[in-house]
Parts: structure tokens; C-alpha cells; sequence
């Protein structure tokens, strides 16, 4: 089955402990990105990837790390976590081409006290 | 730059009622346009996407968007709600050049008995 995963769906955690989300996707996609969703403010792209060892912030990048090593994942890194990182997190992935769909994982809840 | 508004958080209708939900985008040049679907605890799923190919747009579960360049809308439409329909749904544009997605601020779509 075609699909994105992420773990772990549900983390909560203190202020400054590092954590890493991971992704996955096994639909070859070349283009990975990460969004994070807020009440009132839709998803918005932290970091994305074009391909392997190429990656590039998006409109909310300060606070997150990512790295694409291999194809298939792209996992998204926090070295200090802060309250106002609490939010609902997605990776998605796609091929490459203006028009193609992302594909959605099923979201990590996190939230950091 | 790309942006896209979404009038409109919250939308309730009745089961049988036509549902109307409201996307206008800005883009500079022609857009790929989008209707995202998220059901509670879950990804977001695509709907339909506008790809110049035709004006009128069907996607999946009934629901249809027609693209109006000279209004610059894209609104998402099916004529008779459901209870299954209730969820929140999101507009989101790109452009050729690149993959990204911008997403609108979403529509929480309540149906009622």
C-alpha cells in the first residue's frame, strides 16, 4: 500500500529536550516536505526537499532541522523544542511537477510544556 | 506570490443541502489549484485538483470545483451534503515552477440532521 508514515503520532515532551519525528514514504517520491498545522492558520511548509541531499526552508523554518540522506525518509529535528512548537505536525511527499499530489501522513500531535 | 483565501472558517449546512465552499487565489502566473479534505485524527486526502485541463472539476465523493479565472476562484461545491461529509477542508495553490503548496487558513464543514 501506497503510503506516508510518521512516528510517533502522539509525543509530549519538555522545553529543550531534542526530538526527531521521523518519515517514510515507499511510493519513490522525489519531493518530501514538512508542515506544521495551527488553529486558524492552515498548514504551513517548514522545510521541504527536492531530492536526496537537497533540502530548503520553507516559510517557518527557525527552531527545526531536517535531513534527507536516503530517498524514502526525512525526518524532521527539533534541538530545542519550545511551547510555541506545540502543533500538529505532517509530512507529505510527491513526485516532482507542479500539478503532482502530495501524499499526507497521518500527522505527530506534539506538544511541549 | 502565491496566496490563497478561504472565506469563511466555519460552514454548517443540512443533510440534503447543497454545500458551498469558498477558495480565492492570487498567482502571478497560471496556478495548479487543490481542495484537501482532513477528517478528524487523520491526513489530509485530495479531493480534486485544477490543472488547466478543464474548467469544471469532479473529485471524489460527489464533489465538484469549477476554476473562474476572471473571478479567480475556486470554489468547491456538492449538491447534497452528507453526515460523512463533516470535516475540514483546504484550498491550497502551486505554481509549475516549484512543488510547493500554499495552503489557505481551511473551512470546517459541519452537516447537521
Amino acid at each position: 500500500e501506497a503510503q506516508v508514515t510518521q512516528n510517533p503520532r502522539y509525543l509530549i515532551t519538555v522545553t529543550g529536550k531534542k526530538l526527531t519525528v521521523t518519515c517514510s514514504q515507499n511510493m519513490n517520491h522525489e519531493y518530501m516536505s514538512w508542515y506544521r498545522q495551527d488553529p486558524g492558520l492552515g498548514l504551513r511548509q517548514i522545510y521541504y526537499s527536492m531530492n536526496v541531499e537537497v533540502t530548503d526552508k520553507g516559510d517557518v523554518p527557525e527552531g527545526y532541522k531536517v535531513s534527507r540522506k536516503e530517498k524514502r525518509n526525512f525526518p524532521l529535528i527539533l534541538e530545542s523544542p519550545s511551547p510555541n512548537q506545540t502543533s500538529l505536525y505532517f509530512c507529505a511527499s510527491s513526485s516532482t511537477g507542479g500539478a503532482r499530489e502530495q501524499y499526507f501522513g497521518p500527522g505527530t500531535r506534539l506538544t511541549v510544556t | 506570490a502565491q496566496s490563497v483565501t478561504q472565506l469563511g472558517s466555519h460552514v454548517s449546512v443540512s443533510e440534503g443541502a447543497l454545500v458551498l465552499l469558498r477558495c480565492n487565489y492570487s498567482s502571478s502566473v497560471p496556478p495548479y489549484l487543490f481542495w484537501y479534505v482532513q477528517y478528524p485524527n487523520q491526513g489530509l486526502q485530495l479531493l480534486l485538483k485544477y490543472t488547466s485541463a478543464a474548467t469544471l472539476v469532479k473529485g471524489i465523493n460527489g464533489f465538484e470545483a469549477e476554476f473562474k479565472k476572471s473571478e479567480t476562484s475556486f470554489h468547491l461545491t456538492k449538491p447534497s451534503a452528507h453526515m460523512s461529509d463533516a470535516a475540514e477542508y483546504f484550498c491550497a495553490v502551486s505554481t509549475g515552477n516549484t512543488d510547493k503548496l500554499i495552503f489557505g487558513t481551511g473551512t470546517r464543514l459541519q452537516v447537521f440532521p
